[in-house]
């Protein structure tokens, strides 16, 4: 089993739409979650970072944190044809110093 | 504010050649990171630095691959010799051990192509 989990896409939405970004973790007790966003050719670019359970939201992003389903989630609200890209969730864990664990990535298209 | 820093951008060799990767962190970022990426997958760690003390190197293929971080600032990683298996994206992160954030910022990265 993969330490970090994301459905790879693509995930289509009109433009204007919510896209939702789904990630899950195996290791319980891992501590502060990421989101990068990917651009084709490009390195990743942090753009929420959640620690404790709950939404969190910065301008169109929300990231929701749910501990106990071991679940994270990135929501675009108002998706724009710039956010098409992928989307990296990476995990911290406990024990493990800064060392971060990423997903595969979740491809997002935005269609016009 | 200056990013991370990388260089070369771009790196094309023939196998069981040498090749070394430069990095320079955010100013003031006592933690150095080198990721590899392969197509179509997430970064994965090599080596961590906490200022010149490498503090995780246990991903890092240490029959060909080395890093240096002299001075707790510039690093170095280097393959020799290379293999095919070797080409994919080196990715340098930095983050301020300080606070209690752990965001790590990444330099725009090196592919390398071998050959």
């Amino acid at each position: 089993q993969k330490e970090v989990e994301q459905n790879s896409g693509p995930l289509s939405v009109p433009e204007g739409a919510i896209a939702s970004l789904n990630c899950t973790y195996s290791d319980r007790v891992s501590q502060s979650f990421f989101w990068y966003r990917q651009y084709s050719g490009k390195s990743p670019e942090l753009i929420m970072s959640i620690y404790s359970n709950g939404d969190k939201e910065d301008g169109r992003f929300t990231a929701q944190l749910n501990k106990a389903s071991q679940y994270v989630s990135l929501l675009i609200r108002d998706s724009q044809p710039s956010d098409s890209a992928t989307y990296l969730c990476a995990v911290r864990h406990t024990g493990g110093g800064n060392k971060l664990t990423f997903g595969t990535g979740t491809q997002l298209k935005v269609e016009l | 504010e200056a990013g991370v820093v990388q260089s070369p951008r771009y790196k094309i060799i023939e196998k069981k050649q040498p090749v070394a990767f430069w990095c320079n962190p955010i100013s003031g970022h006592n933690t150095l990171y080198w990721y590899r990426q392969n197509l179509g997958q997430g970064p994965e760690l090599l080596i961590r630095y906490e200022n010149e003390e490498a503090v995780d190197d246990s991903q890092l293929p240490k029959d060909r691959f080395s890093a240096e971080r002299l001075k707790g600032v510039d690093s170095t990683l280097k393959i020799q010799p290379a293999e095919l298996g070797d080409s994919a994206v080196y990715l340098c992160a930095s983050s301020f051990a300080g606070t209690s954030s752990y965001e790590q910022f990444f330099g725009p990265g090196t592919r390398l192509t071998v050959l």
